[in-house]
């Protein structure tokens, strides 16, 4: 079945550093592809999304680009804040979207100190 | 504006009670879910909905069981609590519409059985 596999935390870096949270998949058909964040004590909200191959979903100083060849959708952020410590699912739509379930991955906690 | 309101916050149960999580939402989605969040496992979808009257099956379904009367209002029902079912539950719900993805999410329930 389709499945989600997103790097291990926690990552902690310094304020200002470069981010790349990694995310594979695997999965029949031409899913769509979610980036998720969870903020402490909160439910999750929609990041960023790509639709299909090349595309790139964009959202807050974060992106992801969809890579049908490697089946990646790595997650990156040029320089971040304390503000993004939080929770990071990687998720891909299941059951060909028309019910909009999403198989998430493991999540990836980032620590950002000052 | 209230989005998915969900209730209890907190709950702890004895082994073999019985009780309800409300969901409710203000956003007239068709779709709705109930997910459970255990550590370093993600999200695993339990039960969905479609709308009103229709209900199915998600990953990890035994233990549990849902209805939908109406389009606001999904509640997840737990029979017979058991230490496994130890875990934080998210009700999210989607406008209808392929391949949207974007499920908005409720603060979610953290349930203790003892």
């Amino acid at each position: 079945g389709n499945s989600v596999t997103q790097m291990e935390g926690p990552v902690t870096l310094s304020e200002e550093a470069f981010l790349t949270i990694n995310c594979t998949y695997t999965a029949t058909g031409y899913p769509s592809l979610f980036w998720y964040v969870q903020y402490p004590g909160e439910g999750l909200q929609l990041l960023l999304k790509a639709t299909k191959a090349d595309d790139k979903g964009s959202n807050k100083g974060f992106e992801a680009t969809y890579r049908k060849e490697t089946t990646s959708f790595h997650l990156e952020k040029g320089s971040v804040q304390v503000s993004d410590s939080a929770v990071y699912f990687c998720a891909l739509s299941d059951g060909g979207g028309a019910t909009n379930k999403l198989i998430f991955g493991t999540g990836t906690l980032l620590a950002v100190q000052p | 504006n209230a989005g998915v309101t969900q209730t209890p916050k907190f709950r702890i149960l004895k082994i073999g009670q019985s009780m309800t999580l409300q969901c409710t939402q203000d956003m007239n989605h068709n779709y709705m879910y109930w997910y459970r969040q255990d550590p370093g496992m993600g999200l695993k979808l339990i039960y969905y909905s479609v709308g009103a009257g229709i209900t199915d099956k998600g990953e990890v379904p035994n233990g549990y069981n849902v209805s939908r009367s109406t389009t606001e209002d999904f509640p997840l029902r737990l029979e017979l609590a058991a230490p496994s079912q130890t875990s934080v539950y998210f009700c999210a719900s989607s406008p209808p519409g392929e391949g949207t993805g974007e499920l908005f999410f409720g603060e979610g329930s953290r349930l203790t059985v003892l």
